[in-house]
């Protein structure tokens, strides 16, 4: 059973903080990483797919970072605003299980 | 473009009746993937559907079924349903479901057992 973990659980910061999260995950039989952003009674939304060790990934004020040898991704976002309050997913695909594993999310909250 | 749309929305059925799930993907999409959440859990995978044939199968039991048409809309059936079956169904689409590949997801449908 592969083990996706997400942390923090959950995240309240202040509008202008800047805040990232981890994701980490088996680092044998890597094959990719995708991140999404889940808002309240919205569809989640792909953010990036990460593939390659050392990748990363930016948009706008939201980047990634990738380290496959050591099993982990951080997900940053700098200048947080309240638009950004959202749950922020996690999803690895491993080659053997030809499917995405998803972590159980991280919850941000950001308020004026 | 118009994205992935899910019917129902939601839906109320009482234990050991039977379910329905509708999925229809963006169009040119040829592969339907199906994800269950319940409270604390993240995304579980169901199955993936890829021109009419289930690729791959998640760890739930065979009253979880589904089917696609070859239109791609694809369809999930769970048979005698259990209080712990309540949960948010979503379903995703792409056109080979492969690693790089961006999934897009639909609204879901969200199904309380009572």
């Amino acid at each position: 059973i592969l083990n996706v973990e997400q942390s923090p659980q959950s995240l309240h910061v202040q509008e202008g903080d800047s805040t990232n999260f981890t994701c980490s995950f088996p680092s044998s039989n890597f094959y990719a990483l995708h991140w999404y952003r889940w808002e309240t009674a919205k569809s989640p939304e792909a953010l990036f797919v990460m593939t390659l060790n050392g990748d990363e990934k930016k948009k706008g004020r939201i980047s990634a970072t990738l380290n496959t040898k050591e099993g982990y991704s951080y997900l940053y976002i700098k200048g947080s605003q309240p638009e950004d309050s959202a749950t922020y997913l996690c999803a690895f695909w491993a080659g053997t299980a030809s499917k995405l594993t998803f972590g159980t999310g991280t919850r941000l909250q950001v308020t004026l | 473009k118009a994205g992935v749309t899910q019917t129902p929305r939601y839906l109320i059925k009482t234990r050991g009746q039977q379910v329905t799930l509708s999925c229809s993907p963006i169009s040119g999409h040829r592969s339907v993937s199906w994800y269950q959440q319940t409270p604390g859990q993240g995304l579980q995978f169901l199955f993936e559907y890829f021109s009419e044939t289930q690729r791959n199968k998640g760890n739930f039991p065979g009253r979880f079924s589904g089917r696609q048409f070859s239109n791609s809309r694809s369809e999930m059936n769970v048979s005698t349903l259990e209080l712990g079956d309540s949960a948010l169904y979503l379903c995703a689409s792409s056109l080979y479901f492969s690693s790089e590949e961006t999934q897009y997801f639909g609204p879901g449908t969200r199904l309380l057992v009572l």
